[in-house]
């Protein structure tokens, strides 16, 4: 079955700085890879997906992410954090049908 | 133009209760979901129906009964409403064909059991 792990519930940057946001998955197959965003009280919006295509794969909001088969990871990176990216990100695991298993989240905080 | 509405946004009840949410889609998907994110902000996925067909059911107690009336809408029904019910539920639709679509989500519905 598969699954995701996001190491830091918390991350922490200041703004202007690299926001790197990790996450391994697990699965059986080769997996679809998604990286979604929580704001406030909202639903979540996708930021980018990997379908096995592109294995850098770019997103809205400036954000891109890097499949690595080897490390079976999908970690999150925006060269330059502004205080709009403060929010939750998840990212989410698919082996094909129709779930998406999802990562505990990682709250991204910018200071100023 | 909202591309899936859930009603109500927020839903206070006592124990014991039976509620309803509602979901529709204007997506054109065929695919529509129901996730249970709880107080640490952990997503699980309950259900999913395809053309109005259940085709993911996850360890979810009988008392939610999901209903699908037509491909653009799936409700959640829950019985004998418990503390641990809690959370915040969104609604989701996606194309069908595979898991390389992303799923489009909900404003969500934060229902309170007190």
């Amino acid at each position: 079955a598969q699954s995701v792990t996001q190491l830091g519930s918390h991350v922490s940057v200041s703004e202007g700085a690299l926001v790197l946001l990790r996450c391994n998955y697990s699965s059986s197959v080769p997996p679809y890879l998604f990286w979604y965003v929580q704001y406030p009280n909202q639903g979540l919006q996708l930021l980018l997906k990997y379908t096995s295509a592109a294995t850098l794969v770019k997103g809205i909001n400036g954000f891109e992410a890097e499949f690595k088969k080897s490390e079976t990871s999908f970690h999150l990176t925006k060269p330059s954090a502004h205080m709009s990216d403060a929010a939750e990100y998840f990212c989410a695991v698919s082996e094909g049908g129709n779930k998406l298993v999802f990562g505990a989240g990682t709250i991204l905080r910018v200071k100023s | 133009d909202t591309a899936v509405s859930q009603t109500p946004k927020y839903l206070v009840t006592q124990m014991g209760n039976d509620k309803s949410i509602k979901c529709e889609q204007n997506l054109g998907h065929d695919t529509m979901y129901w996730y249970k994110q709880d107080s640490k902000k952990f997503l699980k996925i309950m259900f999913s129906y395809n053309n109005k067909e259940l085709i993911i059911n996850e360890t979810v107690p009988n008392r939610f009964s999901p209903k699908s009336p037509d491909k653009a809408h799936l409700n959640l029904h829950i019985n004998s409403l418990e503390l641990g019910d809690s959370a915040v539920y969104f609604c989701a639709s996606s194309p069908s064909g595979g898991g390389s679509y992303e799923q489009y989500f909900g404003p969500g519905t934060r229902l309170t059991v007190t």
